[in-house]
């Protein structure tokens, strides 16, 4: 069964860091992009950012770029996100989304991760 | 960035109508890169529709889209109750990537 499975949310202070992984079975991990995908409570879709099957293009929203990491190891079949200086507005829930190619449609989605930002 | 607008915001049919959805872009889409995602609460979304009119795996006839360059549109024919979701346009030719604001379909 194709599946992707996210792992690290949790309630986190302001100003803390946290790291998100997105585990990856029943495909072939490095023949696709994958993206993160959040949603604050009530609140529409945003994404956040991307990578490349081979990490040579990856992507931030400006609302994350210079305090989230996006990163792999297709060895390990895992896609990371390390999110630093963490906002109330980071609140959401996180999903990891693979994609056949950077520029493409999400296709497999995984059922998320909630990190909560409050003191 | 493009910006991806959806209309209307709420829509509220009975099972057996038809629902049409819309979703402007703020500029052209390239190469209609335009998808549709299906969510229901506590649900990650599901994709419906990749390059603007073609269905994804496992995804009903009844579900078509239609549109190129800023104007695409979403139609469900004969809505089942399966159907009552939020549904949010993306485009994802160029970036960053965007999403609409989503249009939710509410059962009369």
């Amino acid at each position: 069964e194709v599946q992707l499975v996210e792992s690290g949310g949790g309630l986190v202070q302001p100003g803390r860091s946290l790291r998100l992984s997105c585990a990856a079975s029943g495909f072939a991990f490095n023949d696709y992009a994958i993206h993160w995908v959040r949603q604050a409570p009530g609140k529409g879709l945003e994404w956040v950012s991307g990578i490349s099957w081979n990490s040579a293009t990856t992507g931030y929203a400006d609302s994350v770029k210079g305090r989230f990491t996006i990163s792999r190891d297709n060895a390990k079949n895992s896609l990371y996100l390390e999110m630093n200086s963490l906002r109330a507005e980071d609140t959401a829930s996180y999903y990891c989304a693979r994609s056949r190619h950077y520029y493409f449609y999400m296709d497999v989605w995984g059922k998320g991760t909630t990190v909560t930002v409050s003191s | 960035e493009i910006v991806l607008t959806q209309s209307p915001g709420t829509l509220s049919l009975s099972p057996g109508e038809r629902a049409t959805l819309s979703c402007r872009a703020s500029q052209s889409v390239s190469n209609n890169y335009l998808a549709w995602y299906q969510q229901k609460p506590g649900q990650a979304p599901r994709l419906l529709m990749y390059g603007a009119s073609s269905r994804a795996t496992g995804i009903p006839d009844r579900f078509s889209g239609s549109g190129s360059g800023t104007d695409f549109t979403l139609t469900i024919n004969r809505l089942e109750p399966e159907d009552f979701a939020v549904y949010y346009c993306q485009q994802y030719g160029s970036s960053p990537i965007t999403f609409g604001q989503g249009t939710r379909l509410e059962s009369k």
